[in-house]
């Protein structure tokens, strides 16, 4: 059974930084693409930051670029989103998801949980 | 960059009803086009991809059609498991954008 579990949201001062990680199981995750995306309280989906299974290809929202990062450890089988300069914009549950395929460019097919960042002072 | 716009924003239907939303790109995406449905405090969930294939235990009263720039998804018979908020997303390049949702609900 595929499952992905996020962790490390959590209350932080505009302008501080926070590392999300996803622990990924019950599939080859060296062979799929990975993705952050997230939803603002009461509000649609945003896209946020795409891998490949590789880490060749790296994608970001406008939104976000500069700001986060995206990686993961195929070895440990985790997939991670560092967030420095957080604003209060970026206060949202955020989905760890799996690509249906190996490309960063793919349908989401598989979606953690979520775990919440909540950005304020 | 290119901008996903779904329509209606909310529709209100009864059951047994056929249901119809639009998904317009601005530019054309090929058939790079995916729907999900997230219901009430749930996760969203993929029910098509490449614009009409169904995702796999998805039940067949969903379809999806469309190429380039205007997709729609129908459910042919809408049942009141179905009371969701359905997204677009496109895929056929970087940034995988989102339509801003429709709100389904039943009349």
């Amino acid at each position: 059974e595929v499952q992905l579990v996020e962790s490390g949201g959590g209350l932080v001062k505009p302008g501080g930084s926070l590392r999300l990680s996803c622990a990924a199981s019950g599939f080859t995750f060296s062979s799929y693409s990975m993705n952050w995306v997230r939803q603002a309280p009461g509000k649609g989906l945003e896209w946020v930051s795409s891998i490949s299974s590789s880490s060749s290809y790296i994608y970001y929202a406008d939104s976000v670029k500069g700001r986060f990062t995206i990686s993961r450890d195929n070895a440990k089988n985790s997939l991670y989103l560092q967030m420095n300069s957080l604003r209060a914009e970026d206060t949202a549950v955020y989905y760890c998801a799996r690509g249906l395929l190996a490309m960063a460019r793919a349908p989401l097919d598989y979606w953690g949980q979520g775990t919440l960042v909540t950005v304020s002072s | 960059d290119i901008q996903m716009t779904q329509s209606p924003s909310s529709l209100s239907a009864s059951v047994g009803d056929r249901v119809t939303i639009t998904c317009r790109a601005s530019q054309g995406i090929s058939n790079y086009l995916a729907w999900y449905q997230q219901k009430p405090g749930k996760v969203p969930k993929l029910l098509i991809y490449a614009a009409s294939t169904l995702q796999s235990g998805v039940p067949s009263r969903f379809s999806g059609s469309g190429s380039g720039t205007d997709f729609t998804l129908t459910i042919s018979s809408l049942q009141p498991e179905d009371v969701a908020t359905y997204y677009c997303q496109k895929y056929n390049s970087a940034a995988l954008t989102f339509g801003g949702g429709t709100k389904v609900e039943i009349k």
